[in-house]
């Protein structure tokens, strides 16, 4: 079954401080995604990427960058966390067209 | 923009019984809806992905989409404990498809 990996998958951070989370996928999907979901809303597109190089915005892309390095890794960057941001972060792979798509295991992130 | 209700919030049935999901979103021209499973802790498991008006079962899990309603349910036959989770309605959006839109889950549990 395809296979995608997150790190760390628990994370406290301070108010300020720069946060990575990562995402690695040996699929050889084009497509990875980010996600945050919180009580009451579900998950929520944050970015996403088509492939090696490109970073797409979602819905809700204020206050993160992505990063796609290569085929397998995908980053999502907290510059200045903010305790707003505290939530349980999602990343996914997929075929074109998301017609297939595999979820991590997610990663539980606290902002003090 | 594509947006996803699920409803009931909660349902509690006896095992066995059958269990009735339901979700409503606001553009039909979408042509993939999703069905996903999430235990408490875990990440996201694919129940049934299902792309034209009618049904699609999967074990004992069928879906039942009418895009003239604007509904897609899901029915779980002879659930149970193990069913107990929460269950995420998701639709296929955006240019190219690319984006995936979630439901906020309808949280089962099955009592034994």
């Amino acid at each position: 079954e395809a296979a995608v990996t997150q790190s760390p998958r628990n994370k406290v951070a301070v108010t300020g401080g720069k946060v990575t989370l990562s995402c690695n996928q040996t699929n050889n999907h084009n497509n990875m995604y980010w996600y945050r979901q919180d009580t009451g809303h579900g998950l929520r597109l944050i970015h996403y990427s088509y492939g090696a190089g490109s970073t797409e915005k979602g819905d809700i892309p204020d206050g993160y960058k992505a990063s796609r390095p290569s085929q397998e890794n995908f980053s999502l960057i907290l510059e200045l966390a903010t305790p707003s941001q505290t939530s349980v972060y999602f990343c996914a792979s997929g075929t074109g067209g998301a017609r297939e798509q595999y979820f991590g295991p997610g990663t539980r992130l606290t902002v003090l | 923009q594509q947006k996803v209700q699920q409803s009931p919030e909660s349902l509690t049935v006896s095992e066995g019984a059958m269990a009735s999901l339901n979700c409503t979103f606001s553009d039909g021209t979408s042509d993939n809806f999703r069905w996903y499973r999430q235990h408490s802790g875990k990440g996201l498991e694919m129940l049934v992905s299902i792309f034209s008006d009618g049904e699609k079962e999967e074990g004992r899990f069928t879906a039942h989409l009418n895009r003239a309603s604007l509904h897609v349910s899901l029915h779980i036959r002879e659930p149970q404990p193990s069913d107990s989770a929460v269950y995420l309605c998701a639709v296929l959006t955006g240019t190219g498809g690319y984006k995936v839109v979630f439901g906020s889950g309808t949280r089962l549990l099955v009592s034994p």
